[in-house]
């Protein structure tokens, strides 16, 4: 069956733009990652969604970065008057339930370059 | 709160030798842990997880690892590697709720080469 997507896939955009990631889980799967991957950080964890609530949005980086998530499936990370800091790879995730022990699935990632 | 600890940035070993990548975690509980690889420009493709019984667990590839409690370790191996197996490789572990509300926390990665 079809994995997680994401698009756009590559994005490239000037600093104080605002910039949209789209997220497509795995059919059937209620709980819904973002991470993201940057040579500083390594991958960090973003926020989850469990259906189309995200309880605990703490780990988002900062005020300008967002994410929303509609009819249980399809999710948006948006992120507002982007900085050099955010260019790094979002990676999106998704597993069949959020509790229990549940094995994320991994889209391929958005590679975004601010500039 | 949880941490991972992948103490070889980089590794190289000779295609058909064994290889061995070190993983360390920090987590009160009874972690669940994962292995997953990352060719360049992928995404993560999960290679194996342990969440109970088995200390031994199998996973895609010819990959292995053991979950050592007293160590604190799960370590990666593979009796003979293929120049397809060098990428990246992330040890993650999860709380109980198996991600949640902090999600996946993954070491820093362990970056294998693979010589002829």
């Amino acid at each position: 069956g079809a994995g997680v997507s994401q698009s756009p896939s590559n994005k490239v955009t000037e600093k104080g733009k605002d910039v949209e990631l789209r997220c497509d889980p795995i059919s059937g799967h209620t709980a819904l990652y973002w991470y993201r991957q940057s040579l500083g950080q390594g991958l960090e964890f973003l926020i989850y969604f469990q259906g189309n609530s995200a309880p605990d949005k703490s780990g988002l980086p900062s005020d300008r970065f967002s994410a929303e998530r509609t009819g249980g499936s399809v999710s948006t990370l948006t992120i507002q008057r982007t900085q050099q800091e955010d260019s790094a790879v979002y990676l999106c995730a998704s597993s069949l339930q959020q509790r229990g022990p549940e094995t994320q699935y991994f889209g391929p990632g958005t590679r975004l370059l601010v500039l | 709160a949880q941490s991972v600890t992948q103490p070889d940035i980089h590794i190289t070993v000779s295609e058909g030798a064994s290889l061995e990548l070190r993983c360390n975690y920090s987590y009160g509980a009874t972690p669940y842990l994962f292995w997953y690889v990352q060719s360049p420009g992928q995404g993560l493709q999960l290679l194996l997880k342990y969440f109970s019984g088995d200390t031994l667990v199998q996973g895609i590839k010819g990959f292995e690892a053991e979950f050592k409690r007293s160590q604190s370790s799960f370590n990666l191996r593979k009796p003979s590697v293929h120049w397809s197996d060098a990428a990246e490789y992330f040890c993650a572990v999860a709380p109980y709720s198996g991600g949640g509300a902090d999600g996946l926390t993954f070491g820093k990665g362990t970056h294998l080469i693979i010589q002829p």
